[in-house]
């Protein structure tokens, strides 16, 4: 089964401390796409950071990485330097391509609040 | 930045009726997605659009939806006879190689 899964429903982290944001997934492709997207409160869905599955090294953007272990199909988002605008939904989703198209899935999300 | 827009940002409709959710995606990407999520709930996917067709569709998306892209530049979800748990955030998504999403549009049917 293709599959996305989240476990954190909610995490709290400190303002200026690093937090982890856990995900695995579960696929028997050999070549998939893993994606983090943030959902503040107003709802819009914005791209953080993508994982190819043959990348050798792990994907950062600024304050963002992505921790892949691919042996453990797991695709952690790491936020360095938590800021208060950091709060917010985070999805991690896995793309998949079949017959020439693509298909994104998505895990149920990790509300994360920054504190002050 | 080019960016996915999606109108309108919301619409109240009646139960019964069709609606009809408008996207235009970033011009040079080939795929094109509609989601939705119903409130806090999990992110749906509903149906792919690749080289003017349907590339694949959810359980979820019956006969009651219908995508088109009518125009070179316009990609549109049809929702008709709506239904109370049709009210959900539906977001239009493009990809070239990730995806980016619109800011959504959020449909009450009442």
């Amino acid at each position: 089964a293709q599959k996305i899964t989240q476990t954190q429903p909610g995490m709290f982290v400190q303002e200026k401390e690093a937090v982890t944001l856990d995900c695995t997934y579960d696929t028997s492709d050999q070549s998939y796409g893993l994606f983090w997207y943030k959902q503040p409160s107003s709802g819009e869905m914005i791209f953080l950071i993508y994982q190819g599955s043959y990348d050798e090294q792990n994907a950062t953007e600024g304050r963002y990485s992505l921790n892949f272990q691919k042996a453990r199909k797991s695709a952690n988002l790491v936020i360095s330097a938590s800021q208060l605008g950091d709060s917010a939904m985070y999805f991690c989703a896995m793309r998949l391509s079949a017959s020439g198209t693509y298909k994104y899935i998505f895990g149920t999300g990790t509300r994360l609040k920054v504190l002050a | 930045e080019p960016e996915v827009t999606q109108t309108p940002s919301h619409q109240v409709t009646q139960m019964g009726q069709e609606v009809i959710l408008r996207c235009v995606p970033i011009s040079n990407h080939l795929y094109f997605y509609w989601y939705r999520q119903i409130l806090g709930q999990k992110v749906e996917f509903l149906v792919s659009f690749y080289n003017n067709e349907i590339s694949e569709k959810s359980e979820i998306f019956d006969d009651q939806f219908s995508v088109e892209r009518p125009d070179g530049s316009n990609f549109t979800l049809k929702i008709r006879s709506t239904k109370l748990e049709d009210s959900a955030m539906y977001f239009c998504a493009s990809s070239h190689t990730e995806a980016f999403f619109g800011q959504g549009t959020r449909l009450t049917v009442v």
